[in-house]
């Protein structure tokens, strides 16, 4: 497509619930981010991908985080047994090939947890 | 809904008026920054960016300024204009794995 795409772009869901957000990246780009991003705060880096390498985890908070993502295209973050802290907005980016040049964000996906 | 910008710093500044944002980043070993300009509901957009080869680089309307001796990034807009409010956030990069390093952000309110 012509950006990133995620969905949904608004998620509500209850304490203890597990939750997962799409990414669909621009297509060719090898590289894939997830950040979260908590009312009035920065971008908190959670995960990269980049092709066939293995995935650079070290910014996921805690082992209740996971992610995927199918060769060159779409990633899912899954988070489990959600707490209210888990609330804010999930953007993923995606560029070409390990550059952050072209570092293209998607809109985001909201998540509350009540 | 709730801003992105709630609890931020804000500068505000008059339609026309130029309008300088500043960030404090914080590794040494960084050498590449950028300027993102997120607007409600949006992701961040890329504005400019910079090598720490670099000490200035001009765009449209932007000017982006580095001092490595203190650490400092500054992004100059030219006649603020009512599109220009938003969230601003500058980032970092170590080149390890190209993943970036962000600042708080600063909400930019243009008066009309």
């Amino acid at each position: 497509g012509a950006g990133v795409s995620q969905s949904p772009s608004n998620k509500v869901t209850e304490k203890g619930k597990d939750v997962e957000l799409r990414c669909d990246p621009i297509s060719g780009h090898t590289a894939l981010y997830w950040y979260r991003q908590r009312l009035g705060q920065g971008l908190e880096f959670l995960i990269y991908f980049q092709g066939n390498s293995a995935p650079d985890k070290s910014g996921l908070p805690s082992d209740r985080f996971s992610a995927e993502r199918t060769g060159e295209s779409v990633s899912t973050l899954t988070i489990q047994r959600t707490q209210q802290e888990d609330s804010a907005v999930y953007l993923c980016a995606s560029s070409l090939a390990a550059v952050v040049y072209g570092y293209t964000f998607g809109s985001g996906t909201r998540l509350t947890v009540v | 809904g709730e801003s992105v910008g709630l609890h931020l710093p804000t500068l505000s500044v008059q339609e026309g008026d130029n309008s300088i944002i500043n960030c404090a980043y914080s590794n040494s070993a960084s050498d590449y920054f950028i300027w993102y300009k997120q607007e409600s509901g949006k992701g961040p957009q890329f504005i400019i960016d910079i090598r720490s080869n670099m000490d200035k680089r001009q765009g449209q309307r932007v000017t982006v300024l580095l001092n490595k001796t203190v650490k400092h990034l500054s992004l100059q807009i030219a006649a603020t204009q009512p599109g220009d409010s938003a969230v601003y956030f500058c980032a970092e990069n170590t080149g390890a794995n190209s993943k970036l390093t962000f600042g708080k952000g600063i909400t930019l309110s243009v008066r009309p």
